[in-house]
């Protein structure tokens, strides 16, 4: 079992709809939990962290931390074409991050 | 502030044949990683320094990987002998110790392919 797992993809939403991406994690050690937008080709940029149990607003992305479930999530809002990417998620245990395999969101004009 | 950067972008080498990365982390950082990601997957980290001591290479394959970050700024991944399993995206990333959020920047990085 991965010590990350991200809901498999790919993911395609119209444009101005939400889409939701999820996240669990086996390490109970993790302290915080990022979330990575990784464009084809380039390297990942991160969008979001969170380390507290409850949901994080960065203006259209919303995370979300359950600890005792092991489950994160990232929601994005009013999605455009620009949001097209691939989402990684990330936990972090003594300044060791471990990454899922990512999910592929494509936006649909 | 310049990011991270690395060198080259793209290598493609023949299997067998020796190639090396290198990586200048944002000024200031002192901790420094390697990832490799495989087409479809994650980063999977490869090694991390704090300063010029490297305080987790458990990940690395010692028979033919190594690095070196000798005056704790840059540093260098080598492979020798490149194998064709070794074609993948390596990546340089740094980060600040003692935040304890553990933000990492990544570099552009390196697309290997072994022929």
């Amino acid at each position: 079992q991965k010590e990350v797992e991200q809901n498999s993809g790919p993911l395609s939403v119209p444009e101005g709809a939400i889409a939701s991406l999820n996240c669990t994690y086996s390490d109970r050690g993790s302290q915080s939990f990022f979330w990575y937008r990784q464009y084809s080709g380039k390297s990942p940029e991160l969008i979001m962290f969170i380390y507290s149990n409850g949901d994080k607003e960065d203006g259209r992305f919303t995370a979300q931390l359950n600890k005792a479930s092991q489950y994160v999530s990232l929601l994005i809002r009013d999605s455009q074409p620009s949001d097209s990417a691939t989402y990684l998620c990330a936990s972090s245990n003594d300044y060791k991050l471990s990454f899922g395999a990512g999910t592929t969101v494509t936006v649909r004009a | 502030e310049a990011g991270v950067v690395q060198s080259p972008r793209y290598k493609i080498i023949e299997k067998k044949q020796p190639v090396a990365f290198w990586c200048n982390p944002i000024s200031g950082h002192n901790t420094l990683y390697w990832y490799l990601q495989n087409l479809g997957q994650g980063p999977e980290l490869l090694i991390r320094y704090e300063n010029e001591e490297a305080v987790d290479d458990s990940q690395l394959p010692k028979d033919r990987f190594s690095a070196e970050r000798l005056k704790g700024v840059d540093s260098t991944l080598k492979i020798q002998p490149a194998e064709l399993g070794d074609s993948a995206v390596y990546l340089c990333a740094s980060s600040l110790r003692g935040d304890r959020n553990n933000e990492q920047f990544f570099g552009p990085g390196t697309r290997l392919t072994v022929l």
